[in-house]
């Protein structure tokens, strides 16, 4: 049984600049959260995918965005980076959609804007 | 209402002692409730979980506590070791999303 893989494990932008993270899901799960942690918090939740559809959405801008994959896998595409946005974003996969169980994380991309 | 409180920031324990870490939440709504241990560098990984129909859980050394009149439960970590030493974040769950708390960093003296 494979984990959650998550690509690239570091990566470093400039504010304007777009990003794409990529998230492999552990197998036998359909489901895809991703979260976003900053230095010294919790993971806030930007939004779920379950069947290539977005599931549910946290308290992000629209310049976040997703896609989920027939395989489940899933990406996380952030445009017009902003200095806030420099945060670890972790992928989480589960199984069941909005009656999601158990969720398991990656290790997380670590994304710096400056 | 959406919040999860979690206190204390950070906590320093003796080797062998016992780590107490506290979660307060308002949303009744919530119905499974995680905690999950984070080392550095690395994503959170789920270490012992409990449905707010049950008072109790323990796996190992892990125990939680749950008041759900008080809305509040707890992660307990007996004989504490310096692996243990991590950040700790509880989690509410609702709908469709996981709320975190603050997380509480332990350290574990020798």
């Amino acid at each position: 049984e494979t984990g959650v893989t998550q690509s690239p494990t570091h990566l470093i932008k400039t504010r304007g600049q777009q990003v794409t993270l990529r998230c492999s899901s552990q197998s036998g799960h359909n489901t895809v959260s991703w979260y976003q942690q900053a230095l010294g918090q919790g993971p806030q939740f930007i939004f779920q995918y379950y069947r290539e559809e977005e599931n549910g959405r946290g308290n992000f801008p629209p310049r976040f965005s997703g896609l989920q994959f027939p395989n489940y896998s899933s990406e996380l595409n952030v445009n017009a980076l902003e200095l806030d946005d420099s945060a670890l974003y972790l992928c989480a996969s589960s199984w069941g959609g909005r009656g999601t169980g158990e969720l398991f994380f990656g290790e997380g991309s670590r994304l710096t804007v400056l | 209402q959406q919040q999860v409180k979690q206190s204390p920031q950070s906590l320093i324990v003796q080797k062998g002692g016992i780590s107490i870490i506290n979660c307060a939440y308002e949303n009744t709504a919530f119905d499974y409730f995680p905690w999950y241990q984070q080392f550095p560098g690395k994503g959170p990984a789920l270490l012992i979980a409990i449905r707010p129909d049950v008072s109790e859980k323990k796996e190992g050394r892990f125990t939680i506590s749950f008041n759900k009149s008080a809305k509040q439960f707890s992660l307990h970590i007996m004989d504490s070791q310096p692996g243990d030493s991590a950040t700790y974040f509880c989690a509410a769950k609702g709908t469709y999303k996981y709320i975190f708390g603050t997380g509480t960093r332990l350290k574990v003296l020798a």
